[in-house]
């Protein structure tokens, strides 16, 4: 099994900054694989990113993924209130899908 | 317009098994490429993937879980079904069903809204 380490586990920071978010594989990850979620409390996982750099249907250009093999990024160029939430990176490989253990992005 | 709707009890006892329904609509199971998967989340922490079938009725499962689950589809329904055996407080959680497209990159992207499901006696 793929083991997904993200980090940070809780990232401060104010509207308008910028959030880098972390995704390490144990083993390499083909980047077709590799997708991000953003969850909001109360709510379902919402697709984010896939194929490690594709944005989803209507997800907002300042939202970027990026990566290969063993280590990929989840952008947020300028935080919008709404993007307070926590984010999952998944992967697939060897028959098994696995998902981080998030990094919640807060208010600081 | 693509939805999951997930359907189940709320509450189970120790050691009872667990059927969890999916409901879909807006897709077929048997087009080539499509596939329904579930996940789950325990109050507070991360999700965990735990089993998926396809077109073809390919089944996969999680590794630490495999010997509790089973999964299946009625196609003529649009339903999937997991079952999960010996249900365990530590088994408390929201599950979710998902579409998942497995092609070129491959993705979940349509969820139900979840059932929490809670393992007491």
């Amino acid at each position: 099994e793929i083991v997904l380490t993200q980090s940070p586990g809780t990232l401060s920071l104010s509207p308008g900054e910028r959030a880098t978010l972390s995704c390490r594989a144990s083993q390499s990850v083909s980047s077709s694989y590799l997708a991000w979620y953003q969850q909001k409390p109360g709510q379902a996982p919402r697709l984010l990113i896939y194929g490690a750099s594709s944005r989803a249907t209507g997800i907002p250009d300042r939202f970027s993924g990026s990566g290969s093999g063993t280590d990929f990024t989840l952008t947020i160029s300028r935080l919008e209130p709404e993007d307070f939430a926590v984010y999952y990176c998944q992967q697939y490989g060897s028959s098994e899908w696995t998902f981080g253990q998030g990094t919640k992005v807060e208010i600081k | 317009q693509v939805t999951l709707r997930e359907s189940g009890p709320a509450l189970v006892k120790p050691t009872q098994t667990l059927t969890l329904t999916c409901t879909f609509s807006g897709f077929s199971l048997s087009t080539s490429g499509m596939c329904v998967s579930w996940i789950r989340q325990p109050p507070g922490k991360a999700l965990e993937w735990l089993a998926l079938i396809d077109w073809d009725d390919d089944k996969y499962y999680s590794t630490s879980l495999k010997t509790r689950l089973t999964i299946s589809k009625d196609t003529s329904k649009n339903q999937v079904v997991l079952t999960m055996t010996n249900m365990d407080p530590v088994d408390t959680a929201t599950y979710y069903c998902a579409r998942y497209l497995s092609s070129r990159a491959s993705y979940f992207d349509y969820w139900g809204q979840g059932t929490l499901v809670t393992v007491s006696s």
